[in-house]
């Protein structure tokens, strides 16, 4: 069975600076996808990015970014120029392919953002 | 405004007692589920559906059932719920397509007293 594992139950940023979030998981597929969901304090899951893992080039949105190594089975979620806003719970999720289409979460990250 | 609704948003019953959470999505989605999030667990999926009249287990279904009598409707039911149910609920849709994103619901708080 597919597990994803977030190592870091906690992680600080200062406003404006760069933060990474570590994400790995194992699978024994070829073919998925890999995402990144926000739970801010309002408790909705938002997602932030999504990578395809037939895709060499690492997925961008705005100041968030990945690093995906598929050998490794790591997927870290680079955030630039960290705002307040982005103070919330993140989770990494693997998305089972065929099946019951679940998605399989990481036990999450709370970062925080110092003003 | 494409959202996925979920009904209550906050419950609190007593053991025993049937309750279902509604759950709706407006985008046509084929594929629904619902997931349980418990401190320190993350989000684990409960029961899915394909598309209508078709659903099946997820990872933790024990003490839930679900319908799929229309494509935008996907109620949780707990016929006797207990106090190891008390969790706060998601339910997520999304089109079948592999790799979709799933859009999720704003969330159930159920406590089971």
């Amino acid at each position: 069975a597919q597990t994803v594992t977030q190592s870091q139950p906690e992680m600080s940023v200062q406003e404006a600076e760069t933060v990474t979030l570590s994400c790995t998981y194992d699978t024994s597929e070829s073919d998925y996808y890999l995402f990144w969901y926000k739970q801010p304090p309002s408790r909705q899951m938002i997602l932030v990015i999504r990578q395809e893992a037939y895709k060499q080039q690492n997925a961008t949105e705005n100041r968030f970014s990945v690093n995906f190594q598929k050998a490794a089975k790591s997927f870290s979620l680079k955030i630039s120029d960290s705002q307040l806003g982005d103070a919330a719970m993140y989770f990494c999720a693997y998305n089972h392919q065929g099946g019951s289409e679940k998605l399989v979460f990481g036990k999450g990250t709370k970062l925080t953002v110092n003003p | 405004e494409a959202q996925v609704t979920q009904n209550p948003r906050y419950l609190i019953t007593v053991t025993g007692k049937k309750l279902t959470v509604t759950c709706s999505q407006n985008m046509n989605h084929e594929y629904m589920s619902w997931y349980r999030q418990d401190p320190g667990l993350g989000l684990r999926q409960i029961y899915y559906s394909m598309n209508v009249e078709v659903t099946d287990k997820g990872d933790v279904p024990e003490g839930y059932k679900v319908s799929r009598k229309e494509k935008r409707n996907f109620p949780l039911i707990l016929e006797s719920p207990s106090p190891n149910q008390t969790s706060l609920y998601f339910c997520a849709s999304k089109v079948l397509a592999g790799g979709r994103e799933q859009y999720f619901g704003p969330g159930t708080r159920l406590t089971v007293t």
